[in-house]
């Protein structure tokens, strides 16, 4: 069984600082590991996933994100926060193959202060 | 990427009356498909799995004489709410999937439909 846990509902970052998002799994075998965001009344898009690949992983709009099978975590960054970024984010984990079902995190929003 | 499509995109409806939710594949074929439903300020909840011309896989929870599923061609599947009630209103996201074993295979999602059920 696969699950993840989002630190933080709620972010607050100032235009052009640091954006970090945290997601922590738990998965009995190697994961599969995404982040999503959702801006409002759309659906999900995909920023990045990790597949064994590599463990830094580069993703759209600037996002990137870490593997660490040590800790567990795959947090989500991004150098320079832009108003644009202002969305909820969700950190997902699949099992083996990275295409079936996927299990969510709680979700963080993302809000960006001018 | 891969166009899924979802329709209604917003249905208002009094309670007791069935909704029907369409998703299409717009460019790929679907052998599986994933709908999730999410409910406000909650993340996307698994509701069930079809694969195409056989019977969906209900997660635990979910009333599959409720939520009817028909998956009848490889660019096609229904959610049906029968007799819907207030507590089912959510947001309804379909994900169509190749069913093929690839690290490289992308989930795609619909745009969703938000159902309100007054």
């Amino acid at each position: 069984a696969q699950s993840v846990t989002q630190l933080g509902s709620h972010v607050s970052v100032s235009e052009g600082a640091l954006v970090l998002l945290r997601c922590n799994y738990s998965s009995s075998v190697p994961p599969y590991l995404f982040w999503y965001v959702q801006y409002p009344n759309q659906g999900l898009q995909l920023l990045l996933k990790y597949t064994s690949a590599a463990t830094l992983v580069k993703g759209i709009n600037g996002f990137e994100a870490e593997f660490k099978k040590s800790e567990t975590s795959f947090h989500l960054t991004k150098p320079s926060a832009h108003m644009s970024d202002a969305a909820e984010y969700f950190c997902a984990v699949s099992g083996d193959f990275g295409n079936e079902k996927l299990t969510f995190g709680t979700g963080t929003r993302l809000t960006i202060i001018p | 990427g891969a166009v899924v499509s979802q329709h209604p995109s917003r249905v208002i409806c009094k309670s007791g009356t069935s909704v029907k939710i369409e998703c299409r594949s717009l460019d790929f074929q679907a052998t599986t498909m994933f709908w999730y439903r999410q409910f406000p300020k909650q993340s996307l909840m698994l509701m069930a799995t079809s694969n195409e011309g056989s019977k969906a896989t209900y997660e635990q929870g979910v009333e599959k004489d409720k939520f009817l599923i028909n998956h009848a061609s490889l660019t096609l599947s229904t959610l049906t709410v029968a007799s819907a009630h207030p507590e089912d209103s959510s947001f309804y996201i379909c994900s169509p999937n190749t069913g093929q074993a690839s690290a490289k295979e992308t989930q795609y999602f619909g745009p969703g439909t938000r159902l309100l059920v007054l």
